[in-house]
């Protein structure tokens, strides 16, 4: 079957360096996404990789290893701005997105 | 603003109802996307449609349908409501089939009474 794991939940404080990871197991695979939901709003998006290795983007990476069935998306400096949902979403054969429960970042001055 | 619109923004029933809710998608956008979110869920995809015909189904209830017109908008309806459906439903569209840059809708906020 297609499955995702991403921590419920993680904690991190202001200015700091945080870390999300995922994996996922899917039915072929044709990249994958990262978006930012806060609470009550949409999902916007926030980088797509298909191929191995480092995306940089500002403060934020996502690095992808599809040997490996893993990426993690990297937060740096972190903001109070940051505190949200990260979804993690590859695409499957069928280009569908395969969507993660998330994990919720709650940042702290 | 993404530039998909949904209508209307929140919308309280009661159950055994029947409600409709719309999306337009961005200007030039093909696929339209229907995503179920429950309270502190994940998203739960609904179906897709492209350039008016059914393309995706995931896991979309027998209670609930939608269509896309040749305009390129769409309608999700929801009927014999119940508690459970209460959620906020997503619509979000992208120019291909595939889901490449999918752009989200602010939402509809269903509350079942």
């Amino acid at each position: 079957g297609q499955n995702i794991d991403q921590p419920t939940e993680m904690t991190a404080t202001e200015g700091a360096i945080v870390q999300i990871n995922c994996t996922y197991q899917t039915s072929g695979f044709n990249g994958l996404f990262w978006y930012q939901q806060h609470a009550g709003e949409a999902p916007t998006f926030l980088s797509y990789n298909v191929l191995d290795g480092l995306e940089e983007k500002g403060r934020f990476s996502s690095f992808l290893s599809r040997s490996k069935g893993y990426s993690y998306l990297l937060l740096k400096e972190l903001q109070m701005k940051d505190s949200a949902s990260y979804l993690c979403a590859p695409m499957d054969s069928n280009y569908q997105l395969i969507w993660g429960a998330g994990t919720k970042l709650i940042i702290k001055p | 603003d993404s530039g998909v619109t949904q209508t209307p923004k929140h919308l309280i029933t009661a159950t055994g109802q029947r409600v409709t809710l719309r999306c337009s998608p961005r200007s030039g956008d093909l696929s339209v996307y229907w995503y179920q979110q429950s309270l502190d869920q994940g998203l739960q995809f609904l179906i897709q449609y492209y350039n008016g015909e059914e393309r995706a189904k995931g896991n979309i209830l027998e209670r609930f349908s939608a269509q896309q017109f040749p305009d390129l908008h769409s309608e999700l309806n929801l009927s014999s409501l119940e508690l459970g459906d209460s959620a906020l439903y997503f619509c979000a569209s992208s120019v291909t089939v595939a889901p490449y840059e999918q752009y989200f809708g602010p939402g509809t906020r269903l509350t079942v009474t």
